[in-house]
Parts: structure tokens; C-alpha cells; sequence
């Protein structure tokens, strides 16, 4: 059974930095892309990045670019996502999900709140 | 930027009636490979987002076949045949490609 499983989030003041994680089981995750999709609190979805197989190419919303920072450590199957100069703005669950063939995100986590707060 | 409009943003239907759902993008989803990249996505209350359809028109593993979804270039259509209770929650159209882009969802209540 496909299983993916956030953790690290938390309440983090405006200005600080959080790496969030999923762990993946069931499947061999050293073959699929890997992806982070947010949901800020009563709204939408909103993809933010994605990371190939062996971690060598990574893409982000613009709107986020050279704050979060998608990795991988395959050998660990895992995934994480590494956000800097948190915002207000930022608060929100992140999801991480399976980016598969034609982009569609198959499998997902239960996701993690990150709230970014004073 | 790509933008994916949803339309209706909500949508109270009746058990057993039909509901519709369109997505329009600002950009053809049309790729060069012959493939359309959009997708739907349902986000039941309390639950994280499932995949319904992909590449338009393709159900994903065990969805009832009462979904459906058409369309083509800029224009898509998520229908339900016969809404049942279950069907509740958001629904979100999504663009493939990078940037990767959803819609801003479609509450569909009874």
C-alpha cells in the first residue's frame, strides 16, 4: 500500500525557516517525480514544486522562488521541503503527492500545517 | 501566467441529478506529444485531494464511471451522471504542464 506521511510542521514566527518531510513507502520512490502542493486555510490548491526521480531537476512556482527548496534522499525515501524567510502568507497545509505521467498527482499525503504567525 | 477558470464556483445539486462542471484555460493544454494535460481532482470535506480524471477524459482507478470529462485546446467539462451523497466536496481542474496550475475549485453540495 501507497503510503505518504508529512511531518515537521508547526507555528513559526514571520522571518523564520522550516523544513517540512514526508516519508514514502510502498512503492519505489526513487522512480517517480515527487511534488509539494499547498492549501492555505479555506482555499485552494496551489502547486508550489516538483523534483525528478534523482533529485537533478527541480521546478518551482514563482512565487516562491529562492525561498523553498525541494529536495530528496532517495536512499531514505524521502522528500522534504525546506522553506527560508517564512511568511504570513505561507500559512497553509502542505501536501506532497506523486507527480506521474502527464503531471497528474496520483497518490497524496495527509499533509502537514505550517502556520506562520507573531 | 496560465490561469484555469472554473465555473460554477458552487453548485447545490439533488441526489440522483446531474451536475456539470467547466474549466477553461487561458492557454490550450494541447501539447506538441498529442497529449492534453488536464486533470480533476476531488477534495472530499476533511480529506486530502484524490484524483478523479486525467488527460481530459480518463478515469482513475476506481472511480464510478457516473464521472466523466471532455473537452479539448482551452475548454473542459466535468460531468456527473447521477449525484449521489458521496460526491460531496471541491473540485479542482489542473493544468499538466509547469507552471502547473489548478483552478479555484467548485463546491458541490446536496
Amino acid at each position: 500500500e501507497v503510503q505518504l506521511v508529512e511531518s515537521g510542521g508547526g507555528l513559526v514566527q514571520p522571518g523564520g525557516s522550516l523544513r517540512v518531510s514526508c516519508a514514502a513507502s510502498g512503492f519505489t520512490f526513487s522512480r517517480y517525480w515527487m511534488t509539494w502542493v499547498r492549501q492555505a486555510p479555506g482555499k485552494g490548491l496551489e502547486w508550489v514544486a516538483n523534483i525528478k526521480e534523482d533529485g537533478s531537476t527541480t521546478n518551482y512556482v514563482d512565487s516562491v522562488k529562492g525561498r523553498l527548496t525541494i529536495s530528496r534522499d532517495n536512499a531514505k525515501n524521502s522528500l522534504y521541503l525546506q522553506i527560508n524567510s517564512l511568511r504570513v502568507e505561507d500559512t497553509a497545509v502542505y501536501y506532497c503527492a506523486t507527480d506521474e505521467s502527464s503531471g497528474r498527482f496520483v497518490f497524496w499525503g495527509q499533509g502537514v500545517l505550517v502556520t506562520v504567525s507573531s | 501566467d496560465i490561469v484555469m477558470t472554473q465555473t460554477p464556483l458552487s453548485l447545490s445539486v439533488t441526489p440522483g441529478q446531474p451536475a456539470s462542471i467547466s474549466c477553461k484555460s487561458s492557454q490550450s493544454l494541447l501539447h506538441s506529444d498529442g497529449k492534453t494535460y488536464l486533470h480533476w481532482y476531488l477534495q472530499k470535506p476533511g480529506q486530502s485531494p484524490q484524483l478523479l480524471i486525467y488527460e481530459v477524459s480518463s478515469r482513475f482507478s476506481g472511480v464510478p464511471d457516473r464521472f466523466s470529462g471532455s473537452g479539448s485546446g482551452t475548454d473542459f467539462t466535468l460531468r456527473i451522471s447521477r449525484v449521489e451523497a458521496e460526491d460531496v466536496g471541491v473540485y479542482y481542474c489542473m493544468r499538466g504542464r509547469h507552471p502547473k496550475t489548478f483552478g479555484q475549485g467548485t463546491t458541490l453540495e446536496i
